[in-house]
């Protein structure tokens, strides 16, 4: 593919159930990083994957969230018995070497 | 780990003017800051970066300056439109392969 894809573009849930989203980053980049965006606010840093190294989980809110990368390619986040407070855009970035991210389009999560 | 600090959040210019976004980092080793655009409802993109090694570097009608000593960089935009209202994100990394961390981000207005 041409970019990051993400899917899927948007996501309602009901409050205590589990929500998997996926990022394909683009083929041959190493880094992945997952970022969640609410309305009108930064980029909170949740997860960053890097080739083969562990991953630096330090920015995930709470062990209700949790993401695997497999094969260093496609990588899945995943919520455990969301909460309203979980809703936000989900946004997926790769970069070869870490100079310039590639963002996906997002995953809009919404908690009802 | 790095922490990177943006002001001001919010910033409000009369078309033609200039802009300029002010951001800190802690991380003396830090090298590399790369400055992102994120337009309303899209994805954040890369619009100019720069490395330790130069003090300055223009693309049309922006600009970053970087000053080690003080660990500062700023983005300037000279003769504003309006398609420069946007939200811009500064970032610090230490070396490829190294995470890049992210400012809060700046709104920035452009009235015409």
């Amino acid at each position: 593919g041409a970019g990051v894809s993400q899917s899927p573009s948007n996501k309602v849930t009901e409050k205590g159930k589990d929500v998997e989203l996926r990022c394909d980053p683009i083929s041959g980049h190493t880094a992945l990083y997952w970022y969640r965006q609410s309305l009108g606010q930064g980029l909170e840093f949740l997860i960053y994957f890097q080739g083969n190294s562990a991953p630096d989980k330090s920015g995930l809110p709470s062990d209700r969230f949790s993401a695997e990368r497999t094969g260093g390619s496609v990588s899945t986040l995943t919520i455990q018995r969301t909460q309203q407070e979980d809703s936000a855009v989900y946004l997926c970035a790769s970069s070869l070497n870490n100079e310039k991210l590639f963002f996906g389009s997002g995953t809009q999560l919404s908690v009802l | 780990g790095e922490n990177v600090e943006q002001h001001p959040s919010t910033l409000s210019v009369q078309e033609g003017d200039s802009a300029v976004i002010k951001c800190t980092y802690s991380d003396s080793a830090s090298n590399y800051f790369p400055w992102y655009k994120q337009e309303l409802g899209k994805r954040p993109q890369l619009i100019i970066d720069i490395r330790s090694n130069v003090g300055e570097k223009k693309d049309q009608r922006i600009a970053v300056t970087l000053n080690k000593t003080a660990k500062h960089f700023s983005l300037h935009i000279t003769e504003t439109q309006p398609e420069d209202s946007a939200v811009y994100f500064c970032a610090a990394s230490k070396a490829a392969g190294n995470k890049l961390t992210f400012g809060g981000g700046t709104r920035v207005l452009v009235k015409p």
